[in-house]
């Protein structure tokens, strides 16, 4: 099994339904992170966590609100979707190595918004 | 803030020639310095990560990359690329200080040509 599993995978929905994201890892980590991929702008940065009770935006977190149920589970939801947030949404985990995050990424999950 | 270039979108090398593949960050300190790759459909994996000591820092696949601190820029280089190194790159800066967040830059494709 991936240390951090992304479902679902693929999504395609219409403008205004909610969507949920789900992450789910196994490497004990504390540090969660939501990115946004768009082709010609990387990798943006929706929210982040360093532990259950602490939840923190990132440069792009507008329309987007997140839940991190345990230590292992960190979910995205877009409250009412539109099409520009089409994308491919990465969520990743992180320790600490000597001092600086290095991030494991999940397989991805596309999301079309039509 | 940090903030990452990577100047070509695009790059098409042939099987066996070599790669060099170009990032610039700006941070005001030390960075903490990483390259990923992202093959087709899959997350990214990390490449390499330099920290502090040694500027060539040797990663997995035949990559390494070198810090210079003057240039500000954290190249990626490869000898001889083969077809299977055809994906998506990504150059990430990190800070040693405050949330550590990770910036990303825009990527650059390789196309590799038989």
């Amino acid at each position: 099994d991936a240390d951090v599993t992304q479902t679902p995978r693929n999504r395609i929905t219409k403008t205004g339904k909610r969507i949920m994201l789900e992450c789910s890892q196994t490497k004990g980590h504390d540090r969660m992170y939501w990115y946004r991929q768009d082709p010609g702008l990387g990798l943006r940065l929706i929210y982040y966590s360093f532990d259950v009770k602490d939840i923190n935006k990132g440069e792009i977190s507008d329309g987007y609100s997140v839940s991190r149920q345990a230590q292992a589970k960190f979910s995205l939801s877009l409250e009412s979707a539109i099409p520009n947030q089409t994308a491919l949404y990465f969520c990743a985990t992180s320790d600490l190595v000597s001092g600086a995050n290095v991030l494991t990424f999940g397989a991805g999950s596309r999301l079309t918004v039509l | 803030a940090q903030s990452v270039t990577q100047p070509d979108i695009h790059i098409t090398v042939s099987e066996g020639a070599s790669l060099e593949l170009r990032c610039n960050y700006s941070y005001g300190a030390t960075p903490y310095l990483f390259w990923y790759v992202q093959s087709p459909g899959q997350g990214l994996q990390l490449l390499l990560k330099y920290f502090s000591g040694d500027t060539l820092v040797q990663g997995i696949k035949g990559f390494e990359a070198e810090f210079k601190r003057s240039q500000s820029s954290f190249n990626l280089r490869k000898p001889s690329v083969h077809w299977s190194d055809a994906a998506e790159y990504f150059c990430a800066v990190g800070a040693l200080q405050g949330a550590q967040k990770l910036v990303f830059g825009q990527g650059t494709r390789l196309t590799i040509n038989p």
